[in-house]
């Protein structure tokens, strides 16, 4: 019963192609993000959503488009795939109360590389 | 300057060693403050909030100083089962509110027997 789980988790595909990463969570909460941690391992936010609405959304080429059908998924599709995507890609959840965002839980993340 | 500086290390420390690893933040008006746990390969955890008085969680202790803007973390009578990457973050969203988390690159912790 993994809390936040994301598919797949390894994706191996060649530049120029469209992919999409999806992740859904069984906590219960209201507000989900991705981050991107590249090969320095440094971990960045590139968008969150709180029910279903976007609420951050960092500076991400527009090639990378999240999609939250319900409060429970967020998914990632990603156009023209380039070299430098290749990374992990982590889906966290958390929930917000009376304003104040409570605990990220991540989820296991997919190693996205792009040849 | 990076919004959030630690050093990256490694730290190699032998078991039962006591360790400290420090961090600094560049925006005055962030809200909260946490260390996340980052072990090889996996995704980040909470280890522990940070408050301004000071905190501490079994062996670890994590310390605010608002006016210098850093935080540190203090792991006592360290296991080998601490060894990991240890991620100083903050949230800078006003209020701290939707959770805009920061994150600094770590601090590799690798404890040997």
């Amino acid at each position: 019963d993994t809390a936040v789980s994301q598919t797949p988790k390894y994706l191996v595909t060649q530049m120029g192609n469209d992919k999409s990463i999806k992740c859904e969570q069984n906590l219960g909460h209201d507000t989900m993000y991705w981050y991107k941690q590249d090969s320095k391992k440094f971990l960045k936010i590139m968008f969150s959503y709180n029910n279903k609405e976007l609420i951050i959304n960092e500076t991400v080429p527009n090639r990378f488009s999240p999609k939250s059908p319900d409060k429970a998924h967020l998914n990632l599709h990603i156009n023209s795939l380039e070299l430098g995507d290749s990374a992990v890609y982590f889906c966290a959840s958390s929930q917000t109360t009376r304003g104040n965002s409570e605990t990220q839980y991540f989820g296991p993340g997919t190693r996205l590389l792009v040849l | 300057r990076k919004e959030v500086e630690q050093d990256p290390g490694p730290f190699n420390v032998p078991e039962g060693a006591t360790v400290a690893f420090n961090c600094t933040y560049s925006n005055s008006a962030s809200q909260s403050f946490f260390w996340y746990r980052q072990d090889c390969r996996k995704e980040p955890k909470l280890l522990m909030s940070v408050y301004s008085s000071g905190n501490e969680d079994g062996r670890f202790t994590a310390q605010l100083n608002r006016a210098s803007q850093y935080i540190s973390l203090l792991i006592r009578d360290s296991k080998l089962s601490d060894s990991a990457t240890y991620l100083c973050v903050v949230n800078i969203t006003p209020g701290g509110s939707q959770g805009n988390l920061i994150f600094g690159k770590g601090t590799k912790l690798s404890v040997k027997p």
